[in-house]
């Protein structure tokens, strides 16, 4: 079993550029999310969603896109790169009726945007 | 509001020494209380959960740990520290307020750094 899996691992994109990072869980959760760490704040939660075509917004939106086709792949897309969204990207998925359970997540993507 | 809280950015302690890495949270109703690991380079990973029944959980690596509910606290605790135990943990707390169940709010991150 895979799990969750990201890539790519590392990225260094100019300002303005544009990116999607990929998520593909095989545990066939019905829910995914994306987060970003930032040192001193924890995990925010960016974007998820409840199943194939159901998305929605976290706390940290702004300047990025999702979108859901399939159970398997959660994309994050940043529309275009900003310094500030240098950070640590971080893909979850775990059951829709899971409150009671645990998240699985991936290894993450280092994003640094000059 | 619902926040978790690590009030401690680090913690040392030396190898063989028991640990403690502290949480507090603020939530309406029972809290879904969750420990993660992160170490270097690497994903979260679980190591316990709080959901009802005994106060005392115990989890992967010889973790444990204590929710209480009257001083709202879910701290996390192994009784003899190892160096390999030398990470990043994380506590948090499923928001249970909306539909988004899934949703979990994390506290900043308590580095532990274990001394040989």
């Amino acid at each position: 079993n895979a799990g969750v899996t990201q890539t790519p691992k590392f990225q260094v994109l100019k300002t303005g550029q544009s990116m999607t990072l990929q998520c593909a869980q095989d545990m066939n959760h019905e829910y995914m999310s994306w987060y970003r760490q930032d040192p001193g704040m924890g995990l925010r939660l960016i974007h998820y969603s409840v199943g194939a075509g159901i998305t929605d917004q976290g706390e940290v939106p702004n300047g990025y896109n999702v979108s859901r086709s399939t159970t398997e792949d959660f994309p994050l897309r940043l529309l275009s790169a900003a310094p500030s969204q240098t950070s640590v990207y971080f893909c979850a998925s775990s059951y829709s009726n899971g409150a009671r359970r645990e998240a699985f997540f991936g290894q993450g993507t280092r994003l640094t945007v000059v | 509001a619902q926040s978790v809280a690590q009030p401690e950015d680090q913690v040392n302690v030396a190898e063989g020494n028991p640990l403690t890495v502290k949480c507090t949270y603020s939530v309406s109703g029972n809290p879904y209380l969750f420990w993660y690991v992160q170490y270097p380079n690497r994903g979260l990973q679980f190591l316990l959960k709080y959901i009802t029944g005994d106060n005392l959980v115990k989890g992967s690596y010889g973790f444990e740990a204590e929710f209480n509910k009257s001083q709202t606290s879910f701290h996390l605790k192994k009784p003899s520290a190892l160096v390999s135990d030398s990470a990043l943990y994380f506590c948090a707390v499923r928001d249970l307020r909306s539909s988004n169940t899934g949703k979990l709010i994390f506290g900043q991150g308590t580095t532990l750094q274990v001394k040989p």
